[in-house]
């Protein structure tokens, strides 16, 4: 069964304490791995597409990286703007495009 | 990015009534376009796949009496939920395809729809 599991649930950071934010997921051939932000109250903001495993992308302060088993997001010297739920996603090799397995989500907490 | 547009973005209904939210892309078209549930603390879960003059393909599970799409033009997709309950109230989250297809799915700002 394909399935994401993001750790930790919640992560409360320092203001320039920098951290890393796991996704391992288990899929049956893997289109890609997807990186977004998700607000309170909004819809997911979209962050990195990862295709294959090695690839690395940077966005500001953010770095996802990709395994044959999980990706990281890797936050370095985070701010307060940063705090949000960083929800992982995978599509599957087979089904539907556009159908997404999406982990619960890490809600990150940066305090000044 | 691309924009996807939702409206409205909360509802508060009586049980027993319908309630409709769109969908809208604003800066291209999309011919999928994709809803989406999610409850408090839990993952986004797929509801179904809405194709531009066609039928939409629910998934397991999902009621298609119950929540009705229809994606009659190329930026416009609505999801009604028919004699909403209770258990209905949900955040509801659209997405589209650009046309980079899968690649590129952009979401909606999301729904927030209770139920009384």
């Amino acid at each position: 069964e394909d399935q994401v599991t993001q750790s930790p649930e919640a992560l409360r950071l320092q203001e320039g304490e920098s951290s890393s934010l796991n996704c391992s997921y288990t899929v049956s051939g893997l289109r890609g791995l997807f990186w977004y932000r998700q607000d309170p109250g909004k819809g997911p903001e979209f962050l990195f597409t990862l295709y294959s495993a090695g690839e690395e992308k940077e966005k500001e302060r953010l770095k996802a990286t990709l395994t044959k088993k999980e990706s990281f997001l890797h936050i370095t010297a985070p701010k307060p703007e940063d705090s949000a739920t960083y929800l992982c996603a995978v599509q599957p090799g087979g089904g539907s495009q556009g159908n997404l397995i999406f982990g619960k989500g890490t809600k990150l907490s940066v305090k000044p | 990015g691309a924009v996807v547009s939702q409206h409205p973005s909360w509802v508060i209904c009586k049980s027993g009534t319908s309630v409709k939210i769109e969908c809208r892309s604003l800066d291209f078209q999309a011919t999928t376009m994709f809803w989406y549930r999610q409850f408090p603390k839990q993952s986004l879960m797929l509801m179904a796949t809405s194709n531009e003059g066609s039928k939409a393909t629910y998934e397991q599970g999902v009621e298609k009496d119950k929540f009705l799409i229809n994606h009659a033009s190329l930026t416009l997709s609505t999801l009604t939920v028919t004699s909403a309950h209770p258990e209905d109230s949900s955040f509801y989250i659209c997405s589209a395809m650009t046309g980079g297809g899968w690649r590129e799915l952009f979401f909606g700002e999301g729904s927030r729809l209770t139920v009384l």
